[in-house]
């Protein structure tokens, strides 16, 4: 089974704070994603990633940058963060070919 | 861009009860379609997916989804709902030939009364 480990589960930070998500996948995917879920929007793609050090924006990139400099990890980074950066991260994965993409547990973010 | 519609937002239902919860997606070609199901506090879960072939697709836990290609549509169905269905079930859509991202859709939260 596919294993999509998230850092933190619930994470309080500050305005103004440089925040770090870290993602990490078993299996050996090329393709990795970030994606907040928020209530009655559903989830919406910040980034993705198709191999190490490649990265592609998503619909809503603004305020996030990513890093992949391993296959197995990736890094979602809200540089400053703010208030409207509240929410549910989600980090997926999945291989080359046609398939599913694999959920992590989600991380809470919290910015007061 | 593609887009995705789920209609129900919100629906609650007696087990036993039938379920049917309607998708339509925005995009002419050829697509990859898949519901997920969130059951509370939990990750994620692949319910079905469909890539080609015959359009009625069977899942996991008694669900089906059947692909009506003329009407851009990939609804989720379930005879007999039980209890243990309560959670949130989205749609989402990945455009073949369209790269690796998944248009997800608002997502319908189900409760299911005993």
């Amino acid at each position: 089974d596919v294993k999509v480990t998230q850092s933190s589960r619930y994470l309080v930070k500050r305005t103004g704070e440089k925040v770090f998500l870290e993602c990490v996948q078993d299996m050996d995917h090329e393709n990795m994603f970030w994606y907040r879920q928020d209530p009655g929007l559903g989830l919406r793609l910040i980034y993705f990633s198709y191999d190490v050090k490649m990265k592609e924006k998503g619909d809503i990139p603004e305020g996030y940058s990513v890093s992949r400099e391993k296959k197995e990890r990736f890094s979602l980074i809200l540089e400053s963060a703010s208030t409207n950066q509240t929410s549910m991260y989600l980090c997926a994965s999945k291989g080359r070919q046609v398939q599913p993409q694999h959920f992590g547990d989600g991380t809470r973010l919290s910015i007061l | 861009a593609q887009s995705v519609s789920q209609h129900n937002h919100h629906v609650i239902l007696s087990e036993a009860a039938s379920l049917e919860l309607g998708c339509n997606y925005s995009y002419g070609g050829t697509v990859n379609l898949f519901w997920y199901v969130q059951y509370p506090g939990q990750h994620l879960q692949l319910l079905l997916k469909y890539f080609s072939g015959d359009p009625l697709v069977k899942g996991i836990k008694g669900f089906e989804a059947e692909f009506i290609k003329s009407k851009f549509s990939f609804n989720l169905r379930k005879p007999s709902v039980q209890w243990s269905d309560t959670a949130e079930y989205f749609c989402a859509v990945n455009a073949a030939g369209g790269g690796n991202k998944l248009t997800f859709g608002t997502g319908t939260q189900l409760k299911v009364e005993l």
